[in-house]
């Protein structure tokens, strides 16, 4: 499977816009993008995912470079409740397993 | 509809021992995946099942074993626990675990050996 490249951590003032960044450089053309997020003690829960066009969603939206090599999450207006770690994950619509492989994911705090 | 739901939520047991978690998925789900989560390993897929029957696995001892009952509910079992099978253990639910499908996890059970 492509893997995926995150920054270990990121801050971020509350109400203000964050930008999440993941690297795929080694996407195949039949990969989506999917972002899954995991709130302290809690399982993780998905975010949102992508193909070739930008999408928005009510939780963000997914910004997905022109040569497909590289993704960033973007929460609008971040809150508390948004810390949490984030994964970019990718999943190949062509195959068989459905289970997810994380890497070890952005961990983002949010400062009031 | 109600969410995954996994029993027990906190478990401490002795090396040696073995254990049995519980996981319900959401209703009309087939498909139940079990993750490994540690500090130094992250998350990590144990295995699914669809349809009672294992259909996929991660790469885990053979002391990790897991089975699914016709109602979709399914459960995990470690034998002679060690002390790094310390860990929080989340299942996942999805229709039929295709790859697309959404994952939809349960608040897991923590583990801890002694």
């Amino acid at each position: 499977d492509a893997k995926t490249t995150q920054p270990n951590s990121m801050e971020s003032n509350e109400e203000e816009p964050v930008h999440l960044p993941c690297n795929h450089s080694t996407i195949s053309g039949t990969d989506y993008i999917h972002w899954y997020r995991q709130l302290p003690s809690q399982g993780p829960e998905y975010v949102i995912h992508g193909l070739t066009s930008n999408v928005n969603n009510r939780m963000a939206s997914l910004a997905i470079a022109e040569d497909r090599k590289s993704s960033t999450l973007i929460l609008h207006r971040a809150t508390l409740r948004d810390a949490a770690v984030y994964y970019c994950i990718l999943r190949d619509y062509g195959g068989s397993q459905g289970n997810l492989i994380f890497g070890k994911g952005t961990k983002l705090s949010v400062k009031p | 509809k109600a969410g995954v739901t996994q029993t027990p939520r906190y478990l401490i047991k002795t090396r040696g021992q073995q254990v049995t978690l519980s996981c319900s998925p959401i209703s009309g789900h087939r498909s139940v995946s079990w993750y490994q989560q540690t500090p130094g390993q992250g998350l990590q897929f144990l295995f699914e099942y669809f349809s009672e029957t294992q259909r996929n696995k991660g790469n885990f001892p053979g002391r990790f074993s897991g089975r699914q009952f016709s109602n979709s509910r399914s459960e995990m079992n470690v034998s002679t626990l060690e002390l790094g099978d310390s860990a929080l253990y989340l299942c996942a639910s999805s229709f039929q675990g295709r790859s697309l499908e959404t994952q939809y996890f349960g608040p897991g059970t923590r583990l801890l050996v002694l």
